[in-house]
């Protein structure tokens, strides 16, 4: 089957650094997107991975790592903006269908 | 910037009602998604478009049909409403994807939260 795993809750102080992981079992693999969504907000895009390694947008940066299935997002200098919640999607045609995990909720406390 | 639309935030139906649900985007995109968000759950994909009059089911199509006559507008239709159908449902749009590193994002609407007593 397909599936994609990620912790449901992480919390952590303002200016600290948050890894949220996502393991990943899917029948085709062209990348893995994160999105973030605030309460009673669309989904926004925030990074992609096609290739292995990292890729950095700000404070936020994406990993990934083909051969063990697994990717990380990476919140760095936590604000309390940043709480929300965060979706590892994996991309499995080539045209573009996402598969997404269940979400992280990510709150940050002063 | 991208904006995609849907015809309702908030919308309460009764059991077996036909309920529709509408998205219309404005950035010329191929590809037209609906979701539904349910607690716990993530996003499931309902449908999807890659093109006018061409429709594919996604995970969970069962009680649910599409309609995509313009290019800008994909319609979401409950046939005989049911309160296992009461959830969050999100449209969204996306360039249409070919193999590469491209992230082909999607773009989402703001949502429709459905509520069928």
């Amino acid at each position: 089957g397909q599936s994609l795993e990620q912790p449901s809750e992480v919390t952590a102080v303002e200016g600290a650094i948050v890894q949220i992981n996502c393991t990943y079992q899917t029948s085709g693999f062209y990348g893995l997107s994160w999105y973030q969504q605030h309460d009673g907000g669309a989904p926004t895009f925030l990074s992609y991975n096609g290739l292995d390694g990292l890729e950095e947008t700000g404070r936020f940066s994406s990993f990934l790592s083909r051969s063990d299935s697994y990717g990380y997002l990476l919140l760095q200098e936590l604000q309390m903006k940043d709480s929300a919640s965060y979706f590892c999607a994996v991309r499995d045609r080539s045209w573009g269908k996402l598969q997404f995990g269940a979400g992280t909720q990510v709150v940050v406390t002063p | 910037d991208v904006k995609v639309t849907q015809s309702s935030r908030y919308l309460v139906k009764r059991t077996g009602e036909k309920v529709f649900l509408e998205c219309v985007q404005d950035m010329d995109h191929e590809n037209m998604f609906w979701y539904r968000q349910d607690p716990g759950l993530g996003l499931r994909l309902i449908y999807f478009s890659y093109d006018v009059k061409m429709k594919e089911k996604g995970d969970i199509p069962e009680g649910y049909s599409v309609s995509r006559e313009k290019k800008e507008r994909f319609s979401l239709i409950l046939e005989s409403a049911s309160t296992n159908q009461t959830s969050m449902y999100l449209c969204a749009s996306s360039v249409p994807g070919t193999s590469g590193g491209l992230p082909y994002e999607q773009y989402f609407g703001p949502g429709t939260r459905l509520t069928v007593t």
